[in-house]
């Protein structure tokens, strides 16, 4: 199976900083890759599907770049409410994995 | 607007059996492959199972071959999850997922393995 690892682990920024987050997968994965944001005691809610493709309602700050084996999660300025556990997942080679999440701390 | 809505959960002794479900809405639910995904207390996302939109297609992960079954009745919009041989390894709170990595999960309900 595919082996996601997510860079760094925690990161710590302040509001209106630019906050960049990597996936990195152990092979190919074409452009099957998505990202989601989990908040405590709530369900994951995806931001990008398709490495680029923003889904419905998510805020311009928030973009995905990457094929292959290499994805970027950027937010370009930070809101206090983007704290929360980021997650790559891909769907290029079943089964489905997930990377081992970013914690983003807002300071 | 597409709700998932998880059913079922709850504290069941090791080697017990439970039944989980998840009511789907507002989307033509046989169009869509549907999963599950779990997350043990503090810990990351696994991947659990697959079901096509049919339903004649499933596929699981190793962890729970041969104990967990998914199923869906199109009729009735509804996904289930029969959770056999429970292992203290399986609590964690389980998510239905519409067409994983493009769609919406549901809030989730937890599953709890303990005598």
């Amino acid at each position: 199976e595919i082996v996601l690892t997510q860079s760094p682990a925690t990161l710590s920024l302040s509001p209106g900083e630019r906050a960049t987050l990597s996936c990195r997968a152990s092979q190919s994965v074409s452009n099957y890759l998505a990202w989601y944001q989990q908040k405590p005691g709530q369900a994951p809610r995806l931001l990008i599907y398709e490495a680029s493709y923003r889904a419905t309602g998510i805020p311009a700050r928030f973009s995905g770049s990457g094929s292959g084996t290499d994805f970027t999660l950027t937010i370009s300025s930070l809101e206090p409410e983007d704290f929360g556990v980021y997650y790559c997942q891909q769907r290029g080679n079943w089964p489905v994995t997930f990377g081992q999440g970013t914690r983003l701390e807002i300071k | 607007e597409v709700s998932l809505v998880e059913s079922g959960g709850g504290l069941v002794q090791p080697g017990g059996s439970l039944r989980l479900s998840c009511a789907a809405s507002g989307f033509t639910f046989i169009n869509y492959a549907m999963s599950w995904v779990r997350q043990p207390p503090g810990r990351g996302l696994e991947w659990v199972s697959v079901i096509s939109g049919p339903g004649g297609t499933t596929s699981y992960a190793d962890s729970v071959k041969g104990r967990l079954t998914i199923s869906r009745d199109n009729s009735k919009n509804t996904l289930s999850l029969q959770m056999n041989s429970l292992r203290a390894e399986d609590t964690a709170t389980y998510y239905c997922v519409k067409d994983i990595g493009y769609g919406s999960w549901g809030r989730g309900t937890l599953v709890i393995v303990s005598s």
